[in-house]
C-alpha cells in the first residue's frame, strides 16, 4: 500500500487562474481531509469529505471547493487564485464511523506557487 | 476559540539530554490531543494520541486538563529525533477537523 498519494507534486500558476489538486486515500479509508500549510505555519483545515459530501469545513472562502468520487479519491479546486494561496496543500485520509473519524494519515503534499 | 499554542519555534538540546516540547490548547469541551512529527523530506505522521496512552519511540505525553496542556517528553534525546513536531487537537469523538499548532523544530546535537 503506497499510502496517501497526491498529484501533482509541484504546481506554478498565475493570479486569477484555477487549479485542481488530486488525492488518493490509503487503502481501506473512506474519508479525505484537506489542509493548507503556509510557510512556517502549521496545517490549517480546509474541509473534509465523507460519502461524497462535504462533512465539515474550515474558515476558507468559497473559492475553495472539493469533490469526492465513489472510489473515495478526492479533488481540491481553487478558483481565482491569489498570491496568498501559495502554500503546501496536504491531503489526509482516514476511516470514519457515522460520528467519529479514526487517525488521519497524510500525503506528501502538493506545493502550489502563485505568481 | 479553538487554538493550539506551541510557544517554542526551535528547541535545541544535546544527545542524551531530556526533551520537553510544550503544547497548550484552548477548547470549550473535551478535545482529543495528538502529536504529529515530520522528519526531513518525509510526510507528516502521527507520533501519539492521548487516548491510546502509548509510548512511541520513547516519547510520552500526558493530557493535563487543569493546565490545558499536552507536553511531549522524552528522557534521553537521540539525534534521529531531530524533526518538526506539531501538536494538534480535535473535537470530542475526533470528528475530523484537526487544529494544529505552529510547530516546534527539535534539533538534537551530537
Amino acid at each position: 500500500d503506497a499510502g496517501v498519494t497526491q498529484s501533482p507534486t509541484h504546481l506554478i500558476k498565475t493570479r486569477g487562474q484555477q487549479v485542481t489538486l488530486r488525492c488518493s486515500p490509503k487503502s481501506g479509508h473512506d474519508t479525505v481531509s484537506w489542509y493548507q500549510q503556509a510557510l512556517g505555519q502549521g496545517p490549517q483545515f480546509i474541509f473534509q469529505y465523507y460519502e461524497e459530501e462535504e462533512r465539515q469545513r474550515g474558515n476558507f472562502p468559497d473559492r475553495f471547493s472539493g469533490h469526492q468520487f465513489p472510489n473515495y479519491s478526492s479533488e481540491l479546486n481553487v478558483n481565482a487564485l491569489l498570491l496568498g494561496d501559495s502554500a503546501l496543500y496536504l491531503c489526509a485520509s482516514s476511516f470514519s464511523g457515522r460520528l467519529s473519524t479514526d487517525t488521519q494519515y497524510f500525503g506528501p503534499g502538493t506545493r502550489l506557487t502563485v505568481l | 476559540a479553538q487554538r493550539v499554542t506551541q510557544p517554542e519555534k526551535l528547541l535545541s538540546v544535546f544527545k542524551g539530554a531530556p526533551v520537553e516540547l510544550k503544547c497548550n490548547y484552548s477548547y470549550s469541551g473535551s478535545p482529543e490531543l495528538f502529536w504529529y512529527v515530520q522528519y526531513s523530506r518525509q510526510r507528516l505522521q502521527l507520533l501519539l494520541r492521548h487516548i491510546s496512552r502509548e509510548s512511541i519511540k520513547g516519547f510520552t505525553a500526558d493530557l493535563n486538563k487543569g493546565e490545558t496542556s499536552f507536553h511531549l517528553k522524552k528522557p534521553f534525546a537521540q539525534e534521529e529525533d531531530s524533526a518538526m513536531y506539531y501538536c494538534a487537537l480535535s473535537g470530542l469523538r475526533n470528528t475530523g477537523k484537526l487544529i494544529f499548532g505552529q510547530g516546534t523544530t527539535l534539533q538534537v546535537k551530537p
